[in-house]
């Protein structure tokens, strides 16, 4: 069964550097999220892209966050200058339509830790 | 907006009873419901989706839950548990208002089963 793929697993970054997490979502799906969840807390919406733009985005994402899919197969996110507030468990999803009752497909995720 | 809620943060059961985990859900209009399963270090996996259809969806794994509109609920159960069972669960529902699908998460119910 097909499936979305995150790298890395594990993310270790110093507070105020960049970090891109990366996703290929499942090949022959449109639609693309992230999610985060924060230890402890519930799993919360960032932000929804589609035809090579964000379709909607969350209070969260603010200017230090922003996604690309610079080829046909990736997704990433990145986080401009991290904040230890940033450190959560980020998950990609895809879907293959918009439709209310579409799932959507999700990675194992990546932890990423700020220090 | 869309919501859910869990009414319980964990349940213990046996291995071989049944299983009982309860969501409650607001909608303005007729909802778009999941239940989805995180195994330790794992990512999110769709368990079941409800689509109007029917209102007592099967899953995998022998997972049911049933959409009742009157008590706007949507609890998940199973009759016999497996050790391999234990997770966290998490009740989703499926936020259109925008066009775009977000998802809006439960705040999980961590399922321990023992021997």
């Amino acid at each position: 069964e097909p499936e979305v793929t995150q790298t890395p697993s594990h993310q270790v970054t110093q507070m105020g550097q960049e970090v891109i997490l990366r996703c290929v979502p499942i090949s022959n799906h449109l639609y693309f999220y992230w999610y985060r969840q924060i230890l402890g807390q519930k799993v919360e919406f960032l932000v929804s892209f589609y035809n090579n733009e964000i379709s909607e985005k969350s209070e969260i994402f603010d200017d230090q966050f922003s996604v690309e899919r610079p080829d046909g197969s990736n997704f990433t996110l990145k986080i401009r200058s991290t904040k230890l507030e940033d450190s959560a468990m980020y998950f990609c999803a895809s879907s293959g339509d918009r439709g209310r009752y579409q799932p959507q497909h999700f990675g194992d995720g990546t932890r990423l830790s700020i220090l | 907006a869309q919501s859910v809620t869990q009414l319980d943060s964990h349940v213990s059961v046996s291995e071989g009873t049944p299983v009982l985990l309860r969501c409650n859900y607001s909608s303005s209009y007729s909802p778009s419901l999941f239940w989805y399963v995180q195994h330790p270090n794992k990512g999110l996996q769709l368990l079941l989706k409800y689509t109007s259809a029917a209102t007592l969806v099967k899953g995998i794994n022998g997972f049911e839950a049933e959409f009742k509109k009157s008590e706007t609920s949507f609890h998940l159960t199973k009759p016999s548990a497996h050790m391999s069972d234990a997770a966290e669960y998490f009740c989703v529902v499926s936020d259109g208002s925008t066009g775009f699908q977000k998802l809006v998460f439960g705040t999980g119910t961590r399922l321990l089963v023992s021997p």
